[in-house]
This record gives structure tokens, C-alpha cells and sequence, in this order.
């Protein structure tokens, strides 16, 4: 059964740097990608960047300069590192697995998502 | 980046209703189209994959349509558990981007 379930701080400084990690169980991501998104307070969702199967990375353009994800195989964990953050940065943050079919993919397994308030 | 626009952002509706929620691309997506539920309590899933393909496990009172910039999803016959956001995504281009969701509300 596949899950995934996202950890983090909860409350974050503005300008510090965001680490949030998603541990998936019942896939493995050598041969999954995962991707994490993020949903502010009543607004709609944000796709953020993904890790491929085969460890490359791609990101939104709109955070690139300040987002880094990586991941630790043997410990079936995905890492998200956000830098220089504001309040607009305040959201829930899920991870997703993106699955693969013949000419399409899809989200299909989320993670119940962990909030992160950047305040003072 | 490829705008997707939801229409309505809210629509109130009752048991057993038909309803048709519209997502506009601002450009050709190629049925690059997905369509997810979130619940009340945040829990998100999908329902429909590549405009028209039902996620194994959805109801068949779901249904999606369109082509080009034009998508919709269709659900036939209201039910209690239906009444949540409704969200888009295209995966034809990179950044991938959702709709601004659709609250479909109780009448």
C-alpha cells in the first residue's frame, strides 16, 4: 500500500530556510518519482518541483532560485529545501507521487500534508 | 506559463443534481487534463486522468470531457460525499498548474 506522509517544522522566521521531509512507504523511489506542491491558506495549489526516478530534478520556475529537492533512497525519504522565506511562502505542503502511464501521469498518491506559517 | 481558469469557483447544488464544472487552458493543452477532489479535511485524490479516464475506484457518476483549451468534468448524479474542491492540472508544459479550484457547496 502505497503512503506518503510529509514532516516539518510548523513554524518558520521569515528569511530563514525551510526543510521539510516526505517519507513514502510501499514504492521505491529509485523507480518513483515524487513531486512536492503547496496549497496557501483558502487558495488553490502549487506545483513546486519533482524528483525523478532517476534522481534529476526539475522546479517551477517561478521558486527555482530558491528550492532544492533532493532525496535518500535507503531511507525512502524526499527532501524539500526552501530558502529566503516570506510570509506569502505560509501554505500547506504536500508530496505526491507522480504516476506513469502511455501518454499520461498523474498525481495519484498524496501525503495528508503539513502546514508551515512563516510569522515572527 | 499555461493559465488554467475554473469556472465556477463555487456552485451550490443539491442531491441527485448534474453538475458541470469548466476548466479553460490559455492555450492547447492536448488533453494533457487532470482532475483531483479534495475534501473538507484536505485529503486530495484524483479523479479523472489524461480528460477522460476514471481513476480505478471512482464512481461512474464522474465523467471528463474536452479537447484543446476546453475541459470539463461532469458529475451525474450528486451524492453526500461529492460536496468538496474540485482542481484541474495540465501536464502539457512545464511549469505543471492547477485551476483555481471549485467549490461545489450544498443548496
Amino acid at each position: 500500500q502505497v503512503q506518503l506522509k510529509e514532516s516539518g517544522p510548523g513554524l518558520v522566521q521569515p528569511s530563514q530556510t525551510l526543510s521539510l521531509t516526505c517519507t513514502v512507504s510501499g514504492l521505491s523511489l529509485t523507480s518513483n518519482s515524487v513531486s512536492w506542491i503547496r496549497q496557501p491558506p483558502g487558495k488553490g495549489l502549487e506545483w513546486m518541483g519533482v524528483i525523478w526516478s532517476n534522481g534529476g530534478t526539475d522546479y517551477n520556475s517561478a521558486i527555482k532560485s530558491r528550492l532544492s529537492i533532493s532525496r535518500d533512497t535507503s531511507k525512502s525519504q524526499v527532501f524539500l529545501k526552501m530558502n529566503s522565506l516570506q510570509t506569502e511562502d505560509t501554505a500547506m505542503y504536500f508530496c505526491a507521487r507522480n504516476f506513469y502511464g502511455y501518454n499520461y501521469w498523474y498525481f495519484d498518491f498524496w501525503g495528508p500534508g503539513t502546514m508551515v506559517t512563516v510569522s515572527s | 506559463d499555461i493559465q488554467m481558469t475554473q469556472t465556477p469557483s463555487s456552485m451550490p447544488a443539491s442531491l441527485g443534481e448534474r453538475v458541470t464544472i469548466s476548466c479553460r487552458a490559455s492555450q492547447g493543452i492536448s488533453n494533457y487534463l487532470n482532475w483531483y477532489q479534495q475534501k473538507p479535511d484536505g485529503t486530495i485524490k484524483p479523479l479523472i486522468y489524461y480528460t477522460s479516464n476514471l481513476q480505478s475506484g471512482v464512481p461512474s457518476r464522474f465523467s471528463g470531457s474536452g479537447s484543446g483549451t476546453d475541459y470539463s468534468l461532469t458529475i451525474s448524479s450528486l451524492e453526500p460525499e461529492d460536496f468538496a474542491m474540485y482542481y484541474c492540472q495540465q501536464y502539457d508544459s512545464s511549469p505543471w498548474t492547477f485551476g483555481g479550484g471549485t467549490k461545489l457547496e450544498l443548496k
